[in-house]
Parts: C-alpha cells; sequence; structure tokens
C-alpha cells in the first residue's frame, strides 16, 4: 500500500526566498507523481504531473523533481511571492494502479512580506 | 472547458438526514473520482469511475455510503443516515485514462453535520 509523507509540516519564510518542499513515497513503481496547491476551504488546483520516465518538470518558478529509486520528489519554489502561500499537497499512485492517489498530508507555507 | 463542477458547494444538515453531492467533470474525461478530505489531512480515496462503470471502491465508503455515474457523464454521492464523523470536505476529480492521467479537482462541497 502506498505511502506519501511531506516534509516539512509548515514553512514560513520571507519573500523572495527560494524554498524546497519534499515528499517521499514507499512504492516506487509508480506511472507518475503530481503536486498540488490548495487555498484554506477550496479545492486542489494541479501544479505539476511528472511522469516516471521523467527527472523533472517545470511550470513557471516551480520546479519538480522526482528521484523514483529512492523514493522521493521535490518541489521547488523560486522568488517566492506572498501569493504562493497555501498548503503544497504531494500524491502519488497507489501500488498496482495509475490513477487512484494517495496524497500526503502537505507542507503548509506562508511566505511574510 | 469548464474544469471540475461540484454542487452544493456547502451543505450543513442534521445528523440522520441523507444528503447528495453532484459532481460535472471535464467533459472529454472518461475517469471520476470522489475523495474525501478531514481539516489538516489530504484527500483520502472514495471510489471512482471510468465511464459509467464504479471500478473501485475504499473500505472507508460504507454501505450509507453510494455513488453513481449513470451515463458515464456527472456523477452524485449520497450520503444516508449522516453522522457527525460523516462531516468532511468531498472532492471531486476527473482524468482522461491514457496519457498523462493527470487528475483534476472541483472546489469540492463542504458537509458539516450537526
Amino acid at each position: 500500500k502506498q505511502e506519501v509523507t511531506q516534509i516539512p509540516a509548515a514553512l514560513s519564510v520571507p519573500e523572495g526566498e527560494n524554498l524546497v518542499l519534499n515528499c517521499s513515497f514507499t512504492d516506487s513503481a509508480i506511472y507518475n507523481l503530481q503536486w498540488f496547491r490548495q487555498d484554506p476551504g477550496k479545492g486542489l488546483t494541479s501544479l505539476l504531473l511528472i511522469q516516471s520516465s521523467q527527472r523533472e518538470q517545470t511550470s513557471g518558478r516551480l520546479n519538480a523533481s522526482l528521484d523514483k529509486s529512492s523514493g522521493r520528489s521535490t518541489l521547488y519554489i523560486a522568488a517566492s511571492q506572498p501569493g504562493d502561500s497555501a498548503t503544497y499537497l504531494c500524491a502519488a499512485p497507489d501500488t498496482g494502479t495509475a490513477s487512484k492517489l494517495t496524497f500526503g498530508t502537505g507542507t503548509r507555507l506562508q511566505v511574510t512580506l | 472547458d469548464t474544469g471540475v463542477s461540484q454542487n452544493p458547494r456547502h451543505k450543513i444538515t442534521k445528523r440522520g438526514q441523507n444528503v447528495t453531492f453532484r459532481c460535472d467533470p471535464i467533459s472529454e474525461h472518461n475517469r471520476l473520482y470522489w475523495y474525501r478530505q478531514t481539516l489538516g489531512q489530504g484527500p483520502e480515496f472514495l471510489t471512482y469511475f471510468q465511464n459509467e462503470a464504479q471500478l473501485e471502491k475504499s473500505r472507508l465508503l460504507s454501505d450509507r455510503f453510494s455513488a453513481e455515474r449513470p451515463k458515464g457523464s456527472f456523477s452524485t454521492l449520497e450520503i444516508q443516515r449522516t453522522e457527525q464523523g460523516d462531516s468532511a470536505m468531498y472532492l471531486c476529480a476527473s482524468s482522461w485514462d491514457r496519457a498523462r492521467r493527470e487528475l483534476f479537482f472541483g472546489e469540492g462541497s463542504r458537509l458539516t453535520v450537526l
């Protein structure tokens, strides 16, 4: 059964800093891995999806990496802004499936002025 | 493309009442998923459909819960005889079953059981 862990649980940084969020998963035979953003009381917004054949994926100031052999993924946010404040969730497919996702509990990010 | 739509966004009900949530997926997506999320936790899988077929149900989905996707388009999630422990955000997502298989979520339906 897939298990996903995210560290740290919460993070506060001043505006402009670069930061890294960490995600680890137990079953490395994954089809892909997704990172999501969630604002309070809202649904999930897909940020990046990395296919198993890829090592990283970039979108604007966001870069996600995937190391299947070690069961780790990182989300790098460059030049953080107050608007980046949200909870960031990592999700990996369950063992033997390509779509049913297991989520971590998220990293709550606050970017201060 | 209007994204995944969920209704109602908020529902407050008394214990013992039945509630129903509706999800309209992205039109070209053939897979539809229901997740539940409680405060401070990540979403937990409940069930998913490919077209109109319900392919998997979580053990979290007790017999008070039922989900349907009758024509392979929208889906409903019904909770009968609600309990206070059912209070949560119910999230719907959709995807295509080929290529990237990226999941897209709706805004969720928040249930409060008094």
